[in-house]
């Protein structure tokens, strides 16, 4: 089974303040990563993707992939009480022909 | 800005009914997805469609559900004899090719079995 797990959260964070969200995956064979925000009743929208190891940065936003050890995060800097939503992470299966979803990190940023 | 677009955003229906979700994808992409959201559970991938089949399906794609673009421009989800557990909120989204699996989003539709 293949699996995308995150941390729940609440994760509570003044405004101003870096906020660093976790996803580690289970199937080697991913190789595209997503990170959606979603508001509440709302759907996910994109915020970024990565496909290479490293570091991708787009305006406050920075995505973070080490396939060696199964994991990608988004950090916020200069995190915005408007950036308060649940954080879902998404990985392509194997095959890269369907998307894996983790149950999400609420964020909270508290002015 | 080009934009997924579904039709109803909520839908109330009996117990053993039939529905239909429609989706209006955006127009130069060439890959339609079906996913739902139990409320407070994960987004759950049901099917991909691309040339006029399907690509790819999930273990929830039973034959309960079926999916047709009859024109050009929409992309339905059938959903036969529905059963309580099928409340969720169902969202279709396209993308411009596989790999590119930037897929976007519609805002959803609330299907909620009584």
């Amino acid at each position: 089974q293949k699996e995308v797990e995150q941390n729940s959260g609440p994760l509570s964070v003044p405004e101003g303040a870096i906020a660093s969200l976790n996803c580690t995956y289970s199937d080697r064979g991913s190789q595209s990563f997503f990170w959606y925000r979603q508001y509440s009743g709302k759907s996910p929208e994109l915020i970024m993707f990565i496909y290479s190891n490293g570091d991708k940065e787009d305006g406050r936003f920075t995505a973070q992939l080490n396939k060696a050890s199964q994991y990608v995060s988004l950090l916020i800097r200069d995190s915005q009480p408007s950036d308060s939503a649940t954080y879902l992470c998404a990985v392509t299966a194997g095959n890269n022909r369907k998307l894996i979803w983790g149950l999400g990190t609420s964020l909270a940023v508290n002015p | 800005e080009p934009e997924v677009t579904q039709t109803p955003s909520h839908q109330v229906t009996q117990m053993g009914q039939e529905v239909i979700l429609r989706c209006v994808p955006i127009s130069n992409h060439l890959y339609f997805y079906w996913y739902r959201q139990i409320l407070g559970q994960k987004v759950e991938f049901l099917v991909s469609f691309y040339n006029n089949e399907i690509s790819e399906k999930s273990e929830i794609f039973d034959d309960q559900f079926s999916v047709e673009r009859p024109d050009g421009s929409n992309f339905t989800l059938k959903i036969r004899s529905t059963k309580l557990e099928d409340s969720a909120m169902y969202f279709c989204a396209s993308s411009r090719q596989l790999w590119d699996t930037e897929a976007f989003f519609g805002q959803g539709t609330r299907l909620t079995v009584v």
